[in-house]
Protein backbone atom coordinates (compact mmCIF):
# COMPACT_ATOMS: atom_id res chain seq x y z
CA UNK A 1 0.00 0.00 0.00
CA UNK A 2 0.89 3.34 -0.90
CA UNK A 3 1.46 5.53 2.27
CA UNK A 4 4.02 7.92 4.07
CA UNK A 5 4.47 6.80 7.55
CA UNK A 6 5.97 9.06 10.16
CA UNK A 7 6.96 8.00 13.53
CA UNK A 8 6.37 8.18 16.87
CA UNK A 9 2.53 9.40 16.62
CA UNK A 10 2.43 10.97 19.87
CA UNK A 11 5.52 12.37 22.08
CA UNK A 12 6.09 14.42 24.48
CA UNK A 13 9.39 15.72 25.93
CA UNK A 14 11.37 18.18 28.18
CA UNK A 15 12.65 21.28 27.39
CA UNK A 16 16.14 20.87 25.51
CA UNK A 17 16.25 16.95 24.90
CA UNK A 18 16.81 16.26 21.44
CA UNK A 19 14.37 14.30 19.28
CA UNK A 20 14.07 12.90 16.01
CA UNK A 21 10.56 12.45 14.11
CA UNK A 22 10.64 9.68 11.33
CA UNK A 23 9.23 9.80 8.08
CA UNK A 24 9.56 7.42 5.42
CA UNK A 25 7.53 6.79 2.05
CA UNK A 26 7.15 3.77 -0.57
CA UNK A 27 6.02 5.79 -3.48
CA UNK A 28 9.55 6.07 -4.80
CA UNK A 29 8.34 10.64 -3.99
CA UNK A 30 11.43 12.80 -5.29
CA UNK A 31 9.86 15.43 -3.55
CA UNK A 32 8.99 15.37 0.57
CA UNK A 33 8.22 18.27 3.16
CA UNK A 34 7.69 18.35 6.95
CA UNK A 35 4.85 21.06 8.31
CA UNK A 36 3.35 21.82 11.37
CA UNK A 37 -0.18 22.39 12.14
CA UNK A 38 -1.52 24.83 14.80
CA UNK A 39 -4.97 26.77 15.34
CA UNK A 40 -5.30 29.27 13.52
CA UNK A 41 -2.22 29.28 11.71
CA UNK A 42 -2.88 26.75 9.31
CA UNK A 43 0.03 24.28 7.93
CA UNK A 44 2.95 26.05 7.59
CA UNK A 45 6.14 24.51 6.28
CA UNK A 46 9.09 23.69 8.01
CA UNK A 47 11.87 22.29 5.74
CA UNK A 48 11.56 20.45 2.62
CA UNK A 49 13.51 18.26 -0.04
CA UNK A 50 13.36 18.09 -3.75
CA UNK A 51 15.29 15.11 -4.05
CA UNK A 52 18.35 13.28 -2.31
CA UNK A 53 20.68 15.56 -0.53
CA UNK A 54 18.63 18.54 -1.81
CA UNK A 55 16.83 20.48 1.55
CA UNK A 56 15.53 23.90 2.09
CA UNK A 57 13.75 26.33 4.16
CA UNK A 58 10.47 26.50 4.23
CA UNK A 59 8.39 28.89 6.06
CA UNK A 60 9.39 28.35 9.80
CA UNK A 61 12.80 26.41 9.81
CA UNK A 62 13.80 28.18 13.06
CA UNK A 63 14.53 25.50 15.43
CA UNK A 64 14.74 22.42 12.99
CA UNK A 65 16.92 20.49 10.72
CA UNK A 66 16.43 17.82 8.40
CA UNK A 67 18.66 15.29 6.37
CA UNK A 68 17.45 13.69 3.12
CA UNK A 69 20.24 11.13 2.63
CA UNK A 70 17.86 8.57 1.23
CA UNK A 71 15.12 8.89 -1.47
CA UNK A 72 12.36 7.35 0.87
CA UNK A 73 13.38 8.60 4.37
CA UNK A 74 13.52 12.00 5.27
CA UNK A 75 13.82 12.75 9.69
CA UNK A 76 12.87 16.01 11.51
CA UNK A 77 15.24 16.90 14.16
CA UNK A 78 14.93 18.99 16.97
CA UNK A 79 18.38 19.41 18.55
CA UNK A 80 17.19 21.63 21.67
CA UNK A 81 13.51 21.68 21.85
CA UNK A 82 11.46 24.71 23.46
CA UNK A 83 7.74 25.07 24.59
CA UNK A 84 6.99 26.63 21.16
CA UNK A 85 7.51 23.83 19.17
CA UNK A 86 4.24 21.63 21.15
CA UNK A 87 2.46 21.15 17.68
CA UNK A 88 0.87 18.89 14.87
CA UNK A 89 3.56 17.83 12.71
CA UNK A 90 2.86 16.11 9.23
CA UNK A 91 5.29 14.61 6.64
CA UNK A 92 4.13 14.95 2.99
CA UNK A 93 5.54 13.59 -0.01
CA UNK A 94 4.67 13.94 -4.12
CA UNK A 95 6.30 12.73 -7.64
CA UNK A 96 7.29 16.31 -8.08
CA UNK A 97 6.81 19.53 -6.06
CA UNK A 98 3.87 20.84 -7.35
CA UNK A 99 1.71 17.57 -7.65
CA UNK A 100 -0.38 15.74 -5.20
CA UNK A 101 0.65 15.72 -2.07
CA UNK A 102 0.56 12.52 0.50
CA UNK A 103 0.57 12.81 3.87
CA UNK A 104 1.58 10.65 6.54
CA UNK A 105 -0.84 10.53 9.75
CA UNK A 106 0.56 13.36 12.13
CA UNK A 107 2.91 13.09 15.03
CA UNK A 108 1.68 15.20 17.84
CA UNK A 109 4.46 16.95 19.63
CA UNK A 110 4.32 18.34 23.18
CA UNK A 111 7.41 20.21 24.70
CA UNK A 112 7.08 20.94 28.43
CA UNK B 1 3.39 36.66 -0.35
CA UNK B 2 1.08 34.78 -1.89
CA UNK B 3 -1.62 34.26 0.32
CA UNK B 4 -5.16 31.91 0.46
CA UNK B 5 -7.67 33.06 2.48
CA UNK B 6 -10.51 30.40 2.95
CA UNK B 7 -14.16 31.27 4.14
CA UNK B 8 -15.88 30.43 6.14
CA UNK B 9 -13.88 29.32 8.41
CA UNK B 10 -16.04 27.57 10.87
CA UNK B 11 -19.58 26.24 9.34
CA UNK B 12 -22.19 23.77 11.00
CA UNK B 13 -25.19 22.52 10.07
CA UNK B 14 -27.75 20.24 9.89
CA UNK B 15 -27.49 16.96 7.71
CA UNK B 16 -29.68 17.30 4.45
CA UNK B 17 -28.75 20.90 3.99
CA UNK B 18 -26.36 22.62 0.97
CA UNK B 19 -23.07 24.44 1.62
CA UNK B 20 -20.40 26.30 -0.41
CA UNK B 21 -17.35 27.25 1.25
CA UNK B 22 -14.85 29.69 -0.77
CA UNK B 23 -11.12 29.91 -1.12
CA UNK B 24 -9.81 33.61 -2.46
CA UNK B 25 -6.30 35.02 -3.48
CA UNK B 26 -5.21 38.21 -5.03
CA UNK B 27 -2.30 35.63 -6.89
CA UNK B 28 -2.63 34.20 -10.09
CA UNK B 29 -1.69 29.61 -9.32
CA UNK B 30 -1.38 27.42 -11.91
CA UNK B 31 -3.85 25.04 -10.41
CA UNK B 32 -5.55 24.36 -7.11
CA UNK B 33 -6.81 21.59 -5.41
CA UNK B 34 -8.69 20.35 -2.13
CA UNK B 35 -8.15 18.43 0.76
CA UNK B 36 -10.21 17.04 3.65
CA UNK B 37 -8.58 16.47 6.64
CA UNK B 38 -10.19 14.43 9.37
CA UNK B 39 -9.22 14.25 13.32
CA UNK B 40 -6.37 12.40 13.57
CA UNK B 41 -5.24 12.33 10.19
CA UNK B 42 -3.14 14.13 7.34
CA UNK B 43 -5.09 15.78 5.17
CA UNK B 44 -6.44 13.63 1.77
CA UNK B 45 -6.34 15.35 -1.85
CA UNK B 46 -10.15 15.55 -3.15
CA UNK B 47 -9.66 17.05 -6.19
CA UNK B 48 -6.96 19.18 -8.64
CA UNK B 49 -8.68 22.27 -10.82
CA UNK B 50 -6.33 23.67 -13.34
CA UNK B 51 -8.49 25.27 -16.14
CA UNK B 52 -9.95 29.10 -15.55
CA UNK B 53 -13.57 28.22 -15.30
CA UNK B 54 -13.48 24.37 -14.68
CA UNK B 55 -15.93 22.46 -13.18
CA UNK B 56 -15.60 19.39 -11.09
CA UNK B 57 -17.61 16.74 -9.17
CA UNK B 58 -16.76 14.69 -6.88
CA UNK B 59 -20.26 12.62 -6.10
CA UNK B 60 -22.24 15.64 -3.81
CA UNK B 61 -19.16 17.98 -4.17
CA UNK B 62 -18.84 20.48 -6.72
CA UNK B 63 -15.11 22.27 -7.09
CA UNK B 64 -14.85 25.25 -9.32
CA UNK B 65 -11.92 26.99 -10.19
CA UNK B 66 -12.27 31.25 -11.00
CA UNK B 67 -12.49 32.35 -14.40
CA UNK B 68 -8.73 34.14 -13.46
CA UNK B 69 -7.71 31.45 -11.73
CA UNK B 70 -7.42 33.64 -8.54
CA UNK B 71 -10.32 31.48 -6.67
CA UNK B 72 -12.18 28.39 -6.19
CA UNK B 73 -15.23 27.41 -4.10
CA UNK B 74 -16.42 24.08 -2.71
CA UNK B 75 -20.12 23.54 -2.78
CA UNK B 76 -21.44 20.50 -1.15
CA UNK B 77 -25.61 18.82 -1.66
CA UNK B 78 -27.51 17.47 0.87
CA UNK B 79 -24.75 17.02 3.38
CA UNK B 80 -23.79 13.67 5.37
CA UNK B 81 -22.34 13.32 8.53
CA UNK B 82 -19.22 12.04 6.90
CA UNK B 83 -18.95 15.13 5.34
CA UNK B 84 -17.42 16.68 8.61
CA UNK B 85 -13.91 17.49 8.60
CA UNK B 86 -11.43 20.14 8.25
CA UNK B 87 -11.33 21.45 4.06
CA UNK B 88 -8.12 22.82 3.09
CA UNK B 89 -7.50 24.61 -0.60
CA UNK B 90 -3.87 24.77 -1.69
CA UNK B 91 -2.65 26.84 -4.21
CA UNK B 92 0.03 25.76 -6.76
CA UNK B 93 2.72 27.57 -8.34
CA UNK B 94 6.25 26.96 -8.18
CA UNK B 95 5.28 25.38 -4.59
CA UNK B 96 2.29 24.95 -2.66
CA UNK B 97 0.59 27.37 -0.67
CA UNK B 98 -2.01 25.89 1.75
CA UNK B 99 -5.19 27.84 2.83
CA UNK B 100 -6.22 28.14 6.78
CA UNK B 101 -8.79 25.84 6.01
CA UNK B 102 -12.62 25.60 6.94
CA UNK B 103 -13.39 23.54 9.65
CA UNK B 104 -17.45 21.92 8.83
CA UNK B 105 -19.39 20.13 11.28
CA UNK B 106 -22.31 18.69 9.76
CA UNK B 107 -25.23 17.38 12.70
CA UNK B 108 -27.07 14.58 11.95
Amino acid sequence: EAQVTQNPRYLITVTGKKLTVTCSQNMNHEYMSWYRQDPGLGLRQIYYSMNVEVTDKGDVPEGYKVSRKEKRNFPLILESPSPNQTSLYFCASSLLSNEKLFFGSGTQLSVL
Amino acid sequence: TQLLEQSPQFLSIQEGENLTVYCNSSSVFSSLQWYRQEPGEGPVLLVTVVTGGEVKKLKRLTFQFGDARKDSSLHITAAQPGDTGLYLCAGLDDKIIFGKGTRLHILP
